[in-house]
């Protein structure tokens, strides 16, 4: 079963910026936090990952609270292109795999 | 440019057929995972390989097989076995098991049986 809990889909206004909610209250001392995205009928893309801090790369933020139950994924300024499949997933410890949950359904909006 | 592909992008296989599904890398990964994907959901790890010689099952090995003779490569045979094989097949690589960059995915191949 998925470690994770995110919401079935969201819709987001071009140029605004898309905050895409996970829940991982499970989330053990050592599992890192992943997320990709899937366009559809496509292989997923990775955006970012982080443990315990905050990350920003040139795709997207990544904020971590401070307990690590949850995380959020901030799109900056959303285009078109970012309609996808979004998934927040817990990379297992001991096994180094990646379980993947159903993803959150992003469409953005003219 | 470096990458994975996956061949062919469709694949119609008859009742009773077993099929193999291509997955090159040209990235020098020492991982690579097959995975399956059913509409509207996520991804479920069938196989993954560590090192050349080497693999082991994922969730849903059942009706599945793999062989990893070459660091490049790692085939998927979907056989007779498999109940309901129609799906999306996705394969990915990694640097190592352990790797912290990321998965790179190949674009898929979907399987449907007729």
């Amino acid at each position: 079963d998925a470690k994770t809990t995110q919401p079935p889909s969201m819709d987001c206004a071009e140029g605004r910026a898309a905050n895409l909610p996970c829940n991982h209250s499970t989330i053990s001392g050592n599992e890192y936090v992943y997320w990709y995205r899937q366009i559809h009928s496509q292989g997923p893309q990775y955006i970012i990952h982080g443990l315990k801090n905050n990350e920003t790369n040139e795709m997207a933020s990544l904020i971590i609270t401070e307990d690590r139950k949850s995380s959020t994924l901030i799109l900056p300024h959303a285009t078109l292109r970012d309609t996808a499949v979004y998934y927040c997933i817990v990379r297992v410890g001991s096994n180094y795999q990646l379980i993947w949950g159903a993803g959150t359904k992003l469409i953005i909006k003219p | 440019d470096g990458g994975i592909t996956q061949s062919p992008k469709y694949l119609f296989r008859k009742e009773g057929q077993n099929v193999t599904l291509s997955c090159e890398q040209n990235l020098n990964h020492d991982a690579m995972y097959w995975y399956r994907q059913d509409p509207g959901q996520g991804l479920r790890l069938i196989y993954y390989s560590q090192i050349v010689n080497d693999f082991q099952k994922g969730d849903i090995a059942e009706g599945y097989s793999v062989s990893r003779e070459k660091k490049e490569s790692f085939p998927l045979t979907v056989t007779s076995a498999q109940k309901n094989p129609t799906a999306f097949y996705l394969c990915a690589s990694s640097i190592t098991r352990t790797a912290l960059g990321g998965y790179t995915f190949g674009s898929g191949t979907r399987l449907t049986v007729v």
